[in-house]
């Protein structure tokens, strides 16, 4: 199947600064990337929609200002957490869907566990 | 509604088979997923299931559809120790574009 990375896979950051997590389709052309957040023994949270080019679509209660989605090219979305703070701590998990036959597929990253401190 | 359902534990001797239920809300469901999340990794898509199918059978994975009753279940045959996961249930959305998933069922193997 196609392949999704995700990086880092995990980072310490201190409350206040900002870190970045890319995602990647390593195989095919991400048309669509989504990013979700998970928190301990739940299901994921769809944060945001992105597609090529155009700005994200963000879902009821995410705040825009704070997580910046770019999705640049077709291969690379970038989620940036603005100012994080301790709440914000989570598991990250982008995944991706190609065009074409299969569109309904989506395929994972392996997350980025974020602690702020 | 969007709601996908799905118990939260299930518990299976290694060897025997395991059955994972979900049910949804939402009749115009055109795909039906199960996703496989082991510790700390992300998401792995195991099998889709098209709406207009009843059974999709995938080596040890058996996915069985009753759309009138709104109902998935997975079947894992032989389960093995390294089946412990959580299994996510997932259907697409009305209009084809979001993927809604379920609180995920936490399968544990006992050797």
């Amino acid at each position: 199947g196609a392949v999704v990375s995700q990086h880092p896979s995990w980072v310490i950051c201190k409350s206040g600064t900002s870190v970045k997590i890319e995602c990647r389709s390593l195989d095919f052309q991400a048309t669509t990337m989504f990013w979700y957040r998970q928190f301990p023994k739940q299901s994921l949270m769809l944060m945001a929609t992105s597609n090529e080019g155009s700005k994200a679509t963000y879902e009821q209660g995410v705040e825009k200002d704070k997580f910046l989605i770019n999705h640049a090219s077709l291969t690379l979305s970038t989620l940036t957490v603005t100012s994080a703070h301790p709440e914000d701590s989570s598991f990250y998990i982008c995944s991706a869907r190609g065009s074409g036959t299969g569109s309904y597929e989506q395929y994972f990253g392996p997350g980025t566990r974020l602690t702020v401190t | 509604g969007e709601d996908v359902e799905q118990s939260l534990f299930l518990s299976v001797r290694e060897g025997d088979s395991s059955v994972i239920n979900c049910t949804y809300t939402d009749s115009s469901s055109t795909y039906l997923y199960w996703y496989k999340q082991e510790p700390g990794a992300g998401l792995q898509l195991l099998t889709y299931i098209f709406s207009n199918m009843d059974m999709k059978q995938d080596q040890r994975l058996t996915v069985l559809l009753n759309k009138k009753d709104k109902h998935l279940s997975l079947r894992i045959a032989d389960t093995q120790t390294g089946d412990s996961a959580i299994y996510f249930c997932a259907r697409v959305g009305t209009g084809g574009f979001k993927t809604i998933f379920g609180a995920g069922t936490r399968l544990f193997v006992k050797a």
